[in-house]
């Protein structure tokens, strides 16, 4: 059975500092989607990593994927307060559903 | 709006009753899914639709649950003799069916079942 795990679950952290979060999962993928949700809001697709070494940036975030490792990061550079949200990665495996990990709560404090 | 949109918003039951929601996905979006998500916890996969067909059904989706996508148009997903155990958001999403495509997800139907 797939399992995805994320970490950090919780992450507070200071305007303008840099932090990654870390999205690991069990069998061999070679697509990886983030993301983000907001309370009370659905879910918004950030990024969508289709091979190994894909790296991709908008904005603040920037999302690589590494396949032997079993390992996509998210990286939040000068993080601003906007960001402030609930950050899932997903896999996908069989071509028909993507399995999500728990979620990351990123909190941004001025 | 050509977003995935649901209906209702939120629903409040008691338990034993049925419930049914409604999606409707963006118009040439093939697959249709439909996931739940409980409180602290990332969406888990339900079913999902390829045009009218259901392809595939989750162990979590026991028989008290059916969904239908007639005309490969709008989904319902129906929930019969509701339990607290099936308190959380329904999230239906669709997609044009490539695989490595995303998801584009509705706002969700939160039950509450008292």
């Amino acid at each position: 059975e797939l399992k995805v795990e994320q970490n950090p679950l919780f992450l507070s952290m200071q305007e303008g500092k840099n932090y990654t979060i870390y999205c690991n999962y069990s069998t061999t993928s070679d697509r990886l989607y983030w993301y983000r949700q907001d309370p009370g809001k659905s879910l918004e697709s950030l990024f969508v990593l289709l091979s190994n070494g894909a790296v991709k940036q908008e904005g603040r975030l920037m999302a690589s994927l590494d396949t032997k490792a079993r390992l996509s990061t998210l990286h939040i550079t000068a993080a601003v307060h906007d960001l402030s949200a609930t950050y899932f990665c997903a896999v996908d495996i069989i071509g028909s559903r993507l399995t999500f990990g728990e979620g990351t709560q990123l909190t941004v404090n001025p | 709006d050509t977003g995935v949109s649901q209906d209702p918003r939120h629903k409040i039951t008691k338990r034993g009753q049925n419930v049914t929601f409604r999606c409707d996905p963006i118009s040439e979006h093939n697959r249709l899914y439909w996931y739940r998500q409980t409180l602290g916890q990332g969406p888990e996969f339900l079913t999902y639709f390829q045009n009218e067909a259901q392809l595939e059904k989750s162990r979590l989706l026991s028989d008290r649950f059916s969904a239908e996508r007639p005309k490969g148009s709008f989904s319902t997903l129906e929930i019969q003799r509701t339990e607290q155990g099936d308190s959380a958001m329904y999230l239906c999403a669709s997609s044009l069916g490539e695989r490595g495509e995303k998801l584009f997800f509705g706002s969700g139907t939160q039950l509450s079942v008292l």
